[in-house]
């Protein structure tokens, strides 16, 4: 079974500074996808960014960058000039063979504080 | 677009009673639905998996007869949370996998349910 492991329940950050939140998954899988959620106060889950394991490249999103090690199975999220509307809990999240219906599997979250 | 609503957003209910929770894709047609149930501080836990128009798949452990699912449209899907007890209280999230690109779930903004 795929597991998803973020080491860090709680990172906090300087407004305007880099942070960067770590994943790190488990598969036998040769394709997939790799998600980043955020999940605000409101707890309203919204997609950050995604990445597909047969992609090279790592995926960009404006200030959200992802460094994304296929052969070491990490799967982390820089998030760039940090704001104060940044502040959630961040949960990484792999999805097995594109293509299909497939469910999700979270990692147990990560806190993320903005300090001003 | 991609936009996944849910009601109620919250519902206090009698032990005993029975509720329903609606999650509509509003700009999109989901072949799949999926329901995870949330604690305070922690990750989503999968449910169940609802494809339309035939029977729901749960996931260990969750009670088939107790958390009835139903799809019976393209856009629409519900939970029902039969003979709700105080431990069935929580935070019910639901998301929808579009049939355009079945690679991204998108998010209902959840419903709290709190049962006395």
């Amino acid at each position: 079974a795929q597991t998803v492991t973020q080491s860090q329940p709680e990172m906090s950050v300087q407004e305007a500074e880099t942070v960067t939140l770590s994943c790190t998954y488990d598969t036998s899988e040769s394709d997939y996808y790799l998600f980043w959620y955020k999940q605000p106060p409101s707890r309203q889950m919204i997609l950050v960014i995604r990445q597909e394991a047969y992609k090279q490249q790592n995926a960009t999103e404006n200030r959200f960058s992802v460094n994304f090690q296929k052969a070491a199975k990490s799967f982390s999220l820089k998030i760039s000039d940090s704001q104060l509307g940044d502040a959630a809990m961040y949960f990484c999240a792999y999805r097995r063979t594109p293509g299909s219906a497939r469910q999700l599997t979270f990692g147990s979250g990560t806190q993320l504080t903005v300090l001003p | 677009g991609a936009v996944v609503s849910q009601h109620p957003s919250w519902v206090i209910c009698k032990s005993g009673t029975s509720v329903k929770i609606e999650c509509r894709s509003l700009d999109f047609q989901a072949t799949t639905m999926f329901w995870y149930r949330q604690f305070p501080k922690q990750s989503l836990m999968l449910m169940a998996t609802s494809n339309e128009g035939s029977k729901a798949t749960y996931e260990q452990g969750v009670e088939k007869d107790k958390f009835l699912i139903n799809h019976a449209s393209l856009t629409l899907s519900t939970l029902t949370v039969t003979s709700a007890h105080p431990e069935d209280s929580s935070f019910y999230i639901c998301s929808a996998q579009t049939t355009a690109t079945t690679d991204t779930q998108y998010f209902g903004p959840g419903t709290r349910l709190t049962v006395l």
